[in-house]
């Protein structure tokens, strides 16, 4: 089964604070990507990367950064935290292909980030 | 990217067929139409995806109209466990596997 792991389930931080959120996959997959969610808006996609050290704006970049060294692990980075950062955020892969059914999205279990 | 509109919420009784509705009227020849689901306190997973016949599958079947401007996703006998949110998704080939979710369908199911 393919698994995707986030560094932790519940972070609390303080205004100004640099925050990093580490996510894992076992799969070998080479696309990796970054969601918040907040009620009412679905899912938005921060960043994504379809190739080591290779990264893509998604639709709300701002306030946001992203990190991919090695294959497995896509870290998402911000900067200085403000308090409208606080969210679910959601970490995916997949493995690309021509049939879309590869592109199947495998989520982590999301991190709930709390910005005081 | 094209969007896709879903009712808010929907409720249905325990062992009672669902069907779920999305409208997707400016989708592209070259989109597929995919559905996830995502249970309270988990990331969402997928369900089923289509282009343009009817396709089932053990979780699912989806009914995708004629003039591919709408679908629905059918759960046969609706469980407790099956109260989830539903997305329908629309999957552009031209972009680097770019998804774009809705806020979905709230679904709720009676004992």
């Amino acid at each position: 089964d393919v698994k995707v792991t986030q560094s932790s389930r519940y972070l609390v931080k303080r205004t100004g604070e640099k925050v990093f959120l580490e996510c894992v996959q076992d799969m070998d997959h080479e696309n990796m990507f970054w969601y918040r969610q907040d009620p009412g808006l679905g899912l938005r996609l921060i960043y994504f990367s379809y190739d080591v050290k290779m990264k893509e704006k998604g639709d709300i970049p701002e306030g946001y950064s992203v990190s991919r060294e090695k294959k497995e692990r896509f870290s998402l980075i911000l900067e200085s935290a403000s308090t409208n950062q606080t969210s679910m955020y959601l970490c995916a892969s997949s493995s690309p292909g021509s049939v879309p059914r590869l592109h199947e999205q495998y989520f982590g279990p999301g991190t709930r980030l709390t910005v005081t | 990217d094209a969007k896709t509109t879903q009712p808010n919420s929907m409720e249905s009784n325990e062992e009672e067929p669902v069907h779920l509705p999305c409208n997707h009227s400016t989708i592209s020849g070259t989109d597929y139409i995919h559905w996830y689901r995502q249970l309270p306190s988990q990331g969402p997973e997928y369900v089923i995806h289509g282009l343009t016949s009817n396709v089932n599958n053990r979780m699912a079947s989806l009914a995708i109209a004629e003039d591919r401007k709408s679908s629905t996703l059918i759960l046969h006998r609706a469980t407790l466990r099956d109260a989830a949110v539903y997305y329908c998704i629309l999957r552009s080939q031209t972009s680097y596997d770019k998804v774009i979710f809705g806020p979905g369908t709230s679904l709720s199911v009676i004992p």
